[in-house]
């Protein structure tokens, strides 16, 4: 357990509509990065956030927005989900920089 | 200048073998490189990692060597067993952050028994 925690596990939604994924860091880590893993696509970069302000965008589409709350806690809001959007999505949180990040286990979202 | 580029795509060893994976990365600002292990339905956890100040690492029967000149690394993985079956990642990334971590497009490995 890496002690990352990524809430819902599964999400089957229709197109359309709009969810939320929520990653609740490791206790006392400031950064929360979030992942997309598709299966054509590898493990792509969505954003990061440390300690409630954006700090580095990856590829992440103008529907896909996310924010840090005052706990530390992330969410992943993704709006006028599109088929394609169907993926694997991970957040992993660190301290400070990369070499301690740990991955949380993802939410599977399927759009139907 | 962002790419890391990972291969071979698919891997079949035997029992007892040799497995080895090999990452490229184009920005030099890149100062850490980390290889992460993925089992299916869990996320990708940390295995091993070098920082370009050496030429090798070795924890176990897991192995990187770095290139730096060639900008090259890659994973060995020795004695390879069933139970190392799983999607192997390289990644780049700058320790002290503020830097997108970067990760190749992962390994499929299966070990035959």
């Amino acid at each position: 357990d890496s002690g990352v925690t990524q809430t819902p596990k599964h999400l089957i939604t229709a197109t359309g509509q709009r969810v939320t994924l929520r990653c609740s860091p490791r206790s006392g880590d400031l950064s929360v990065y979030w992942y997309q893993q598709s299966l054509d696509q590898g493990l792509q970069f969505l954003i990061q956030y440390y300690n409630g302000e954006e700090r580095a965008k990856g590829n992440i589409l103008e529907r896909f927005s996310a924010q840090q709350f005052p706990d530390l806690h992330s969410e992943l809001n993704l709006s006028s989900l599109e088929l394609g959007d169907s993926a694997l999505y991970f957040c992993a949180s660190s301290a400070q920089g990369w070499t301690e990040a740990f991955f949380g286990q993802g939410t599977r979202l399927t759009v139907v | 200048q962002q790419q890391v580029k990972q291969s071979p795509q698919s891997l079949i060893v035997q029992k007892g073998g040799i497995s080895i994976i090999n990452c490229a990365y184009e920005n030099t600002a890149f100062d850490y490189f980390p290889w992460y292990q993925q089992f299916p339905g869990k996320g990708p956890a940390l295995l091993i990692a070098i920082r370009p100040d050496v030429s090798e690492k070795k924890e176990g029967r897991f192995t990187i060597s770095f290139n730096k000149s060639a900008k090259q690394f890659s994973l060995h993985i020795m004695d390879s067993q069933p139970g190392d079956s799983a999607t192997y990642f390289c990644a780049a990334s700058k320790e002290t952050g503020g830097f997108k971590t970067i990760f190749g497009a992962g390994t499929r490995l299966f070990v035959k028994a």
